[in-house]
């Protein structure tokens, strides 16, 4: 089956190392997003791409870093990890716009502590 | 200003509806609403979307209030398993959706 998968699904890193979280997905959408989730926060945005080549930057993109080179993944770079990135971090894709399809396809969640 | 106002909590019996209210002041007439939930651990996963119309779907009923500023996500059985955190939102054209904080349903067996 088509699936979404992310790694590390758990990673402990040093203030100011850099990390990458890898989102790969098998049913070759176009779109893909990046998402933290902290407790008393809700979802917000960081990145996102609507194909290979194209990265926007959401609500939260300061720190963050996206590149798209193929249609399956879309890494998310933290450049010098902060204590204030500990978080719990989503990616998501959708084949067509969000609007038609209603159906944005979430993966587990990789959860992030920055020491 | 959040796009969506939702209530932090609601608690619910076992095997009763649900009515999970989202209040959405500033839609326009092209914006789409959209409810997902997550389950504890889990990925957001879509319940859904509609425009003008009442809809349903194996999972929910949406109900649109006729201005659409506020609509209401309907669960007609809750389950011990629809314990979750609900998320209503809209965008416009290919927009990214945005969430917000959601509300926590706990249901009691």
């Amino acid at each position: 089956d088509a699936e979404i998968t992310q790694s590390p699904r758990h990673k402990i890193t040093e203030t100011g190392r850099q990390v990458t979280l890898a989102c790969h997905q098998t049913w070759n959408h176009n779109n893909m997003f990046w998402y933290r989730q902290d407790l008393g926060h809700g979802l917000r945005l960081i990145h996102y791409s609507y194909g290979v080549h194209d990265t926007n930057k959401g609500e939260v993109s300061d720190g963050y870093s996206v590149s798209r080179s193929n249609t399956e993944d879309l890494p998310l770079t933290l450049e010098s990890a902060a204590s204030s990135q500990t978080s719990v971090y989503f990616c998501a894709s959708s084949e067509f716009p969000v609007l038609d399809t209603g159906e944005l396809f979430f993966g587990e969640g990789s959860r992030l502590t920055v020491l | 200003d959040a796009k969506t106002t939702q209530p932090n909590s609601m608690e619910s019996n076992e095997e009763e509806p649900v009515h999970l209210p989202c209040n959405h002041s500033t839609i326009s007439g092209t914006d789409y609403i959209h409810w997902y939930r997550q389950l504890p651990s889990q990925g957001p996963e879509y319940v859904i979307h509609g425009l003008t119309s009442n809809v349903n779907n194996r999972m929910a009923s949406l109900a649109i209030a006729e201005d659409r500023k506020s609509s209401t996500l309907i669960l007609h059985r809750a389950t011990l398993r629809d314990a979750a955190v609900y998320y209503c939102t809209w965008n416009s054209g290919n927009t990214p959706l945005v969430f917000g904080k959601g509300t926590r349903l706990s249901v009691i067996a």
